[in-house]
């Protein structure tokens, strides 16, 4: 039981490329969603998604997209890496279905756009 | 935007208990408390939540006070692994988690 898996754990872009940021669960989770965090702040929100085929923006939408094929995976997209994107990534996953159920969290993704 | 409070930072001898606070005086009846702490850029981890009822598990207490308008996250015997930034969180049923700046938690030797 992997739980909450994300890769890469590091990457470089320049500005201008795209990437795929992965997240896989394994604990069969209705929600998972994706936060950023910017050095010396609180995580806020991107997307979320309550169910496969089922995708909402969060707080901080602009710059990126997501899509949920599957229960497993939410893959964060960005299309054009912009140095403000420069962050740290965390993917997390919910029990949705059970009430009051805390979030899991993957060990994040450090990105850097230069 | 949090719905809480949380002091900015603190510091707590080891083998101390750690009294970590939070105000939360908009909570509304069906709202749950949670706990998080994240250890030095590793991902948040979840350590307690409750509704009314004051509860404990092998990592913390936590206390909610009768008019459920603030909690305390209390560490029984802090050690240096639990140098942390902690963060509470108020959340009703089907919402997000909304993380607030935190308390960054320094325990001392």
């Amino acid at each position: 039981n992997a739980g909450v898996t994300q890769t890469p754990k590091f990457q470089v872009l320049k500005t201008g490329q795209s990437m795929t940021l992965q997240c896989a669960q394994d604990m069969n989770h209705e929600y998972m969603s994706w936060y950023r965090q910017d050095p010396g702040m609180g995580l806020r929100l991107i997307h979320y998604s309550v169910g496969a085929g089922i995708t909402d923006q969060g707080e901080v939408p602009n710059g990126y997209n997501v899509s949920r094929s599957t229960t497993e995976d939410f893959p964060l997209r960005l299309l054009s890496a912009a140095p403000s994107q420069t962050s740290v990534y965390f993917c997390a996953t919910q029990r949705f279905s059970r009430a009051n159920s805390p979030l899991h969290f993957g060990n994040g993704t450090r990105l850097t756009v230069t | 935007d949090a719905k809480t409070t949380q002091p900015t930072s603190m510091d707590c001898a080891e083998g101390r208990a750690a009294n970590l606070p939070c105000n939360h005086s908009t909570i509304s009846g069906n709202e749950y408390v949670y706990w998080y702490r994240q250890i030095h850029s590793q991902g948040p981890q979840y350590i307690i939540h409750g509704l009314k009822n004051n509860e404990t598990n092998e990592m913390a207490s936590l206390i909610i006070t009768e008019d459920r308008k603030s909690s305390t996250l209390i560490l029984p015997h802090a050690t240096l692994r639990d140098t942390a930034v902690y963060y509470c969180i108020v959340r009703l049923y089907g919402q997000n988690f909304v993380f607030g700046p935190g308390t960054r938690l320094s325990v001392l030797p």
